[in-house]
């Protein structure tokens, strides 16, 4: 079965610092990752998402995330944070399920960022 | 250049009342689904419809009936609404029956059960 771990509910960052949020998945077949992103009352959106083309992808916004198959990872990173990145962040997995791919959410970073 | 549109945006029910909950999408995508959203527990899905016709439980059921009327529309009904519904609703689309595609979500739906 497929899964995904989002490791710390909230962060919190200062402003230009560095942002890394953290996701491990458990698949038993190649998957495809994604990362959406949550502003206020909001839907989501996607950042970016892998699916096999390139272990690093970028997104949107300057950010970015590195898949690592041998520690299941797909970690988001920023290298300066903005207090426009406050929002908040999930990790999704695209699982094949009786016969038809679903998405599996991680239970979400909330971001914030401290001027 | 609508994408997926949700209403209502806001509702208030009261325990064992009934209410649909509606979702339109113009960008002639396959698949569409139902999430709620609850804090701390992330997005966990209600019903998905791969095409036109066709529709399947997710995680979380029980409750809950959908319809997906044609490729655009696919709704949510509660029959009996329970306080334990009280959460925010996200309708979303994909494009190539879920394979790798991104999820198009639309702007939620806040239902609160008294």
């Amino acid at each position: 079965a497929q899964s995904v771990t989002q490791l710390g509910s909230h962060v919190s960052v200062s402003e230009g610092a560095l942002v890394l949020l953290r996701c491990n998945y458990s698949s038993s077949v190649p998957p495809y990752l994604f990362w959406y992103v949550q502003y206020p009352n909001q839907g989501l959106q996607l950042l970016l998402k892998y699916t096999s083309a390139a272990t690093l992808v970028k997104g949107i916004n300057g950010f970015e995330a590195e898949f690592k198959k041998s520690e299941t990872s797909f970690h988001l990173t920023k290298p300066s944070a903005h207090m426009s990145d406050a929002a908040e962040y999930f990790c999704a997995v695209s699982a094949l399920r009786s016969g038809t791919y679903k998405y599996i959410f991680g239970t979400g970073t909330r971001l914030k960022v401290l001027a | 250049n609508a994408g997926v549109t949700q209403t209502p945006k806001f509702q208030v029910l009261k325990t064992g009342q009934s209410m649909t909950l509606q979702c339109a999408q113009d960008m002639n995508h396959n698949s569409m689904y139902w999430y709620r959203q609850d804090p701390g527990m992330g997005l966990r899905l209600i019903y998905y419809s791969a095409s036109e016709g066709t529709t399947d439980k997710g995680e979380v059921p029980n409750g809950y009936n959908v319809s997906r009327l044609n490729k655009r529309e696919f709704s949510l009904r509660l029959e009996s609404a329970a306080p334990s519904q009280t959460s925010v609703y996200f309708c979303a689309s994909s494009g190539d029956r879920g394979q790798s595609g991104e999820l198009f979500f639309g702007e939620g739906s806040r239902l609160t059960v008294l």
